[in-house]
């Protein structure tokens, strides 16, 4: 089956500090990737769509200038947290595809902002 | 109205049992079901996909869906403790809408009590 990896799994920084976060599709070339944070019980929050060598499109309410998304090639995608503060803190999952409906999802991160 | 409505559980089932997981949706226009099983703290897994109506079987895993109603139906037959997992579907209509991303339901909780 098609597996995506992230990294970092677990991350702690302090407040004001900025975090990057990968997203890498391992055995297949991703034509979209997608980031996600999911609350503790809660479901999946779609934060943003990317796709290779575009600017990513943002969700309502997601501000782009706080969470920098890159797709810098086919099997790659990042996500950078500015300037991160506690009400950050929490489980960001990508997910990439290769057919619209057939998204893999990777392991997560769960960040901690102290 | 959320696009996608699905219990959030939990739901409990002796080991052994047949669990039924549903959702429900309002857009006609979705064609792609997907289930996906998310353990705690890690990424959601995708378990199979089905386009417009049937069944699909894995194992011990049956999806169904029944576009009259705008119902879709994961069953699993035998079922573990190492099923205790949240189960989400998700949905992607065909054709060109614009929007890559798939519509989440909110998850449903299992617990497989051995």
């Amino acid at each position: 089956g098609a597996v995506v990896s992230q990294h970092p799994s677990r991350v702690i920084c302090k407040s004001g500090t900025s975090v990057k976060i990968e997203c890498r599709s391992l055995d297949f070339q991703a034509t979209t990737m997608f980031w996600y944070r999911q609350f503790p019980k809660q479901s999946l929050m779609l934060m943003a769509t990317s796709n290779e060598g575009s600017k990513a499109t943002y969700e309502q309410g997601v501000e782009k200038d706080k969470f920098l998304i890159n797709h810098a090639s086919l099997t790659l995608s990042t996500l950078t947290v500015t300037s991160a503060h506690p009400e950050d803190s929490s489980f960001y999952i990508c997910s990439a595809s290769f057919r619209d409906y057939e998204q893999y999802f990777g392991p997560g991160t769960r960040l901690t902002v102290t | 109205q959320k696009e996608v409505e699905q219990d959030p559980g939990p739901l409990s089932v002796p080991e052994g049992a047949i669990v039924s997981l549903n959702c429900t949706y309002s857009n006609s226009a979705f064609q792609y079901f997907m289930w996906y099983r998310q353990y705690s703290r890690k990424g959601p897994e995708l378990l199979m996909y089905t386009y417009s109506s049937g069944n699909k079987e894995d194992g011990r895993f049956t999806a169904q869906v029944d576009k009259s109603s705008k119902y879709i139906s994961l069953f699993i037959r035998d079922s573990q403790p190492s099923d205790s997992a949240t189960y989400l579907c998700a949905m992607f209509p065909d054709g060109d809408t614009g929007r890559r991303a798939l519509t989440f339901g909110s998850g449903t909780r299992l617990q497989v009590q051995p």
